[in-house]
């Protein structure tokens, strides 16, 4: 079981709607990170969070929106997306230090864009 | 561009042999290497990982091999096992104070048969 909870696994919403991708870590983990991941292709970063603020977005579109409401919670918010959209999308943390830190991943919500 | 050249793209090994995976990199300024186990419907988990001040580092069946010189580091998998059948992904990064960016190797995915 991993430490960095992902909700909900799978998801399939149309190009309309309007929802909300949930990541959930309890290590006391200061940085956390979303990224995009296709099929048999390594992680992409989209955004960094570090203490609560975004630090790093990665010229992610506007129909994409990170949320960072607290230490523990990491949202992405997703509207009027686009077939291409369709991926794992992860959710990472880790502890900010003056030495690199690892990252810990979640096991991702499946989104497909009908 | 930040790069992370990673081969083979494919692997299959007899169950007991060593599997070995190589990576090499542009960035001089990279200081952290890590290399990440990915099962079909889950989430990149943290294997092993090593900072550049060591030439090698083992972690049960599994040692990274790092050159800083030529600029390349590998994973060795000893006593290959069916259950190590999966992607693997090396990646590199540099200090950022909790802004790190995890840059991935292209994956490899290693096939372990009896």
């Amino acid at each position: 079981d991993t430490e960095v909870t992902q909700t909900p696994k799978h998801l399939v919403m149309g190009m309309t709607n309007k929802k909300s991708l949930k990541c959930e870590q309890h290590m006391g983990h200061r940085a956390m990170y979303w990224y995009k991941q296709k099929a048999k292709k390594p992680p992409e970063l989209m955004f960094v969070y570090s203490y609560e603020k975004l630090s790093i977005n990665e010229s992610v579109p506007s129909r994409f929106s990170p949320e960072c409401p607290n230490s523990s919670l990491l949202n992405l918010h997703l509207h009027a997306l686009q077939p291409e959209d369709s991926a794992l999308y992860l959710c990472a943390s880790s502890q900010v230090s003056t030495v690199n830190q690892p990252q810990h991943f979640g096991d991702g919500t499946r989104l497909s864009i009908l | 561009q930040q790069q992370v050249k990673q081969s083979p793209q494919s692997l299959i090994v007899q169950k007991g042999g060593i599997s070995i995976i190589n990576c090499a990199y542009e960035n001089t300024a990279f200081d952290y290497f890590p290399w990440y186990q990915q099962f079909p419907g889950k989430g990149p988990a943290l294997l092993i990982a090593i900072r550049p001040d060591v030439s090698e580092k083992k972690e049960g069946r599994f040692t990274i091999s790092f050159n800083k010189s030529a600029k390349q580091f590998s994973l060795h998998i000893m006593d290959s096992q069916p259950g190590d059948s999966a992607t693997y992904f090396c990646a590199a990064s540099n200090v950022n104070f909790g802004n790190e960016k995890l840059t991935f190797g292209t994956g490899t995915r290693l096939t372990i048969i009896p």
